[in-house]
């Protein structure tokens, strides 16, 4: 079984800032790890992933995440908020046997304030 | 390559009655998925396919539900009877499969408002 926790329903930085979205799983097989966006009405889009190897993962529009398997985390961060990155963002987890069947977590709204 | 197309975008129905939604993966994608996101809610894993077999099916797909993908190329997701709990948005994305194990690409979605 496999679960996803992200912290913090919403978040509010100013653009310039640092970019910091939580996400923790659980998983009983070796995971794979996503990070999605989603714009109102529209479809998920893939920013990153890890499946394996490097632990420190690099994505779309600047965003990055690391996974840490002694914490069970796989947070996503930006250096620098810009306000085209007002979202939701979206952690996933899957069995490394079927990547396309994921557990969501419930989401973080990113709000970027000028 | 056009992407993840699901056909309608928006479909508005009274309870009670049926509806059927099309998606068409990208092209030589094997495996298709069917999701389930209600407001506030991520995703939520309704069905997948590996060609025509459709492989798993989630306990959120009640008797209600059904979806085919009768020759392995699109699929369709039928509920019938809706009811006002069916209001959600219904994703789709497709993946090479399993020799190429890599994560779904998804569609735009349809939403659906039962009243």
């Amino acid at each position: 079984a496999q679960s996803v926790t992200q912290l913090g329903s919403h978040v509010s930085v100013s653009e310039g800032a640092l970019v910091l979205l939580r996400c923790n799983y659980s998983s009983s097989v070796p995971p794979y790890l996503f990070w999605y966006v989603q714009y109102p009405n529209q479809g998920l889009q893939l920013l990153l992933k890890y499946t394996t190897g490097a632990t420190l993962v690099k994505g779309i529009n600047g965003f990055e995440a690391e996974f840490k398997k002694s914490e069970t985390s796989f947070h996503l961060t930006k250096p620098s908020a810009h306000m085209s990155d007002a979202a939701e963002y979206f952690c996933a987890v899957s069995a490394n046997t079927n990547a396309g069947k994921s557990t969501f977590g419930d989401g973080t709204t990113l709000t970027v304030k000028p | 390559d056009t992407g993840v197309s699901q056909d309608p975008r928006h479909k508005i129905t009274k309870r009670g009655q049926n509806v059927t939604f099309r998606c068409d993966p990208i092209s030589e994608h094997n495996r298709l998925y069917w999701y389930r996101q209600t407001l506030g809610q991520g995703p939520e894993f309704l069905t997948y396919f590996q060609n025509e077999a459709q492989l798993e099916k989630s306990r959120l797909l009640s008797d209600r539900f059904s979806a085919e993908r009768p020759k392995g190329s699109f699929s369709t997701l039928e509920i019938q009877r809706t009811e006002q709990g069916d209001s959600a948005m219904y994703l789709c994305a497709s993946s090479p499969g399993p020799s190429l194990n890599t994560e779904a690409f998804f569609g735009q979605g349809t939403r659906l408002t039962v009243v």
